[in-house]
């Protein structure tokens, strides 16, 4: 059964004080891993795609990697407006849903 | 429309009451799907729809949980007999065929 594990759960970082959000996921082939970021009372929006290990994307202060076992979101010099909760997912070949782990909390303090 | 549209945004419900939750989604997307969300934890897959055809139904709780997409376009998850464990938001994403979901903002439905 896929399995998608996020942690740490909530992270507090003072503006500009640069960090990293881990995704470790089980499934049995990988058709996609997805990131998401998810304001209070609104749905995910979608952020990137990775498809293979060594896999990378940027946007903005957000660089997302890839490995067989695990994903990293890098999050440079977050600013107030980066607090959000961000949410991992996977999809299975041959699937269409995706499997979401419980998402990390991130605080940005000013 | 510009987005994935659902109504309503909130709803209170009895215990023992029937609710049905409505997704527009985007125009010409094929794929429609149905999540739960409970309070601090990740979207649960409950159902998916290719058009009109239902796909995948394995994430539906119980047999009270119902979905329908009759025409291809506009979803109703229908909820019977509702219970205080259905509290939760309930999103719908669209998506064109093998591309990344949109999802709307949800319903959050509480059961009293």
């Amino acid at each position: 059964e896929d399995q998608v594990t996020q942690s740490p759960e909530a992270l507090r970082l003072q503006e500009g004080e640069s960090s990293s959000l881990n995704c470790s996921y089980t499934v049995s082939g990988l058709r996609g891993l997805f990131w998401y970021r998810q304001d209070p009372g609104k749905g995910p929006e979608f952020l990137f795609t990775l498809y293979s290990a060594g896999e990378e994307k940027e946007k903005e202060r957000l660089k997302a990697t890839l490995t067989k076992k695990e994903s990293f979101l890098h999050i440079t010099a977050p600013k107030p407006e980066d607090s959000a909760t961000y949410l991992c997912a996977v999809q299975d070949q041959g699937a269409q849903k995706l499997v979401f782990g419980q998402g990390t909390r991130l605080t940005i303090n000013p | 429309g510009a987005g994935v549209s659902q109504s309503p945004r909130y709803k209170v419900a009895k215990r023992g009451q029937d609710v049905a939750l409505r997704c527009d989604p985007i125009s010409g997307h094929v794929s429609l799907f149905w999540y739960q969300q409970a309070l601090g934890q990740g979207p649960e897959f409950l159902t998916y729809f290719q058009n009109e055809a239902q796909l995948d139904k394995s994430g539906l709780p119980s047999d009270r949980f119902f979905a329908e997409r009759p025409e291809g376009s506009v979803s109703t998850l229908k909820i019977q007999r509702t219970q205080q464990e259905d509290s939760a938001v309930y999103l719908c994403a669209s998506s064109p065929p093998n591309y990344g979901y949109t999802f709307g903002s949800g319903t959050r439905l509480t059961v009293v």
